[in-house]
């Protein structure tokens, strides 16, 4: 079952901080994290693998709450280039990512 | 340099015509996959292999075809059964480690029938 991501979209101006989040009905063994720009292929950001554990790139971490069954997405001080779509993506047994629908983020200067 | 390709980067078709998109990998990756995008959606499993002469349908077969004679190679047939096959196909490939499998993927193919 496809995991529900949300907000859907979300607008900031340049300097500001946002959180995505990735939530699943089925219980989670990893998640991970793309991006997508416009026209372009989705760009790997990380993957947690466990409960409890975070990561950080930069200024973009994301922590895995299994006992919720929800992935977070932190975006701190937002740059121009952290504009495009977020998507989750949970692994299931055979290999296969269960992709969410995505979130858009636009940042404005 | 290690990667993904996928070609053409556009194609344009007639409607009754079957294309094939290319994908190859450099990566010595086992796995592969094929992914159909529409505008503003995320990403559908069209198949995926995860050894060569094998693969496996994923949620959209219906009107794709897929083969896997060598490891490094994953071509995709858009049938004239396929009812709508005007997206953005985008191949992936990762190793086959639970969990862990991060999946990169190609530059994709944008395919326009009409």
């Amino acid at each position: 079952q496809q995991p529900v991501q949300s907000p859907q979209a979300v607008i900031l101006r340049e300097g500001e901080d946002a959180v995505i989040n990735c939530s699943s009905s089925k219980a989670l063994y990893s998640v991970h994290w793309y991006r997508q720009k416009h026209g372009e292929a989705p760009v790997f950001l990380m993957i947690l693998l466990k409960g409890g554990e975070q990561k950080g790139h930069e200024k973009i971490s994301a922590s895995f709450n299994e006992k919720k069954q929800q992935s977070s997405l932190y975006l701190t001080a937002s740059q121009l280039s952290y504009s495009g779509t977020y998507f989750c993506g949970l692994m299931d047994s055979n290999y296969q990512l269960i992709w969410g629908a995505g979130t858009k983020l636009i940042i404005k200067p | 340099d290690g990667g993904i390709t996928q070609s053409p980067k556009y194609l344009f078709r007639k409607e009754g015509q079957n294309v094939t998109l290319s994908c190859e990998q450099n990566l010595n990756h086992d796995a592969m996959y094929w992914y159909r995008q529409d505008p503003g959606q995320g990403l559908r499993l069209i198949y995926y292999s995860q050894i060569v002469n094998d693969f496996q349908k994923g949620d959209i077969a219906e009107g794709y075809s897929v083969s896997r004679e060598k490891k490094e190679s994953f071509p995709l047939t858009v049938t004239s059964a396929q009812k709508n096959p005007t997206a953005f196909y985008l191949c992936a490939s990762s190793q086959l480690r639970q969990g862990a499998s991060k999946q990169y993927f190609g530059p994709g193919t944008r395919l326009t029938v009409t």
